[in-house]
């Protein structure tokens, strides 16, 4: 079994500051875990994976995520927001080939 | 194709009426999802095909949901005697396989009045 739990619904920042949106998995056997985003009007799409290779994943637009096994997290970051990185994203886990997602957390940004 | 194409992108339909969701996935993609969004939720997983096993089941809402996939490619879901609590959008994705994570569709709006 497996599941993913994102810690806060709704994180408004300020442009240029600190974006943390939280998740938490649980999974059965070693996982695959992902971000997802998805822009206003827009259909989802592929931000970073983790696949064991590196701890600490980078993925587009500046974003990155760390796996911490011991904290059974993958919180996702990126030093400084902008104003286009407002939307709704999305932790998933997978494993068995399919993935279990998060309820999503809408990310907004003040100017 | 270039990515995962799915069609109607809006179907509104009478309660009681059978709909059929399309998606065409990208080329040599072996694996295609199919998953249900409500407003303001996450994703709810329906149906996995992977190959030409035997498909993933596992997350269809009802005996009323059914879904098949033509020659690895082309798949459909098929909603019968639509109920309103049906409505959300439905998304297909596919994948090169575990760990590769999904190219989604733009995803059939399906409203049940």
């Amino acid at each position: 079994a497996q599941s993913v739990t994102q810690l806060g619904s709704h994180v408004s920042v300020s442009e240029g500051a600190l974006v943390l949106l939280r998740c938490n998995y649980s999974s059965s056997v070693p996982p695959y875990l992902f971000w997802y985003v998805q822009y206003p009007n827009q259909g989802l799409q592929l931000l970073l994976k983790y696949t064991s290779a590196a701890t600490l994943v980078k993925g587009i637009n500046g974003f990155e995520a760390e796996f911490k096994k011991s904290e059974t997290s993958f919180h996702l970051t990126k030093p400084s927001a902008h104003m286009s990185d407002a939307a709704e994203y999305f932790c998933a886990v997978s494993n068995a080939g399919k993935s279990t997602f998060g309820d999503g957390t809408t990310l907004t940004v003040k100017p | 194709g270039a990515g995962v194409s799915q069609s109607p992108s809006n179907k509104v339909t009478e309660k009681g009426k059978d709909v059929e969701l399309r998606c065409d996935p990208i080329s040599g993609h072996t694996a295609l999802y199919w998953y249900r969004q409500s407003l303001g939720q996450g994703l709810e997983f329906l149906i996995y095909f992977q190959g030409n096993s035997a498909p993933d089941k596992s997350g269809l809402p009802s005996d009323r949901f059914s879904a098949e996939r033509t020659g690895g490619s082309v798949s459909t879901l098929t909603i019968q005697r639509t109920q309103q609590e049906d409505s959300a959008v439905y998304l297909c994705a596919s994948s090169l396989g575990q760990g590769r994570g999904y190219t989604f569709g733009s995803g059939t709006r399906l409203t049940v009045v």
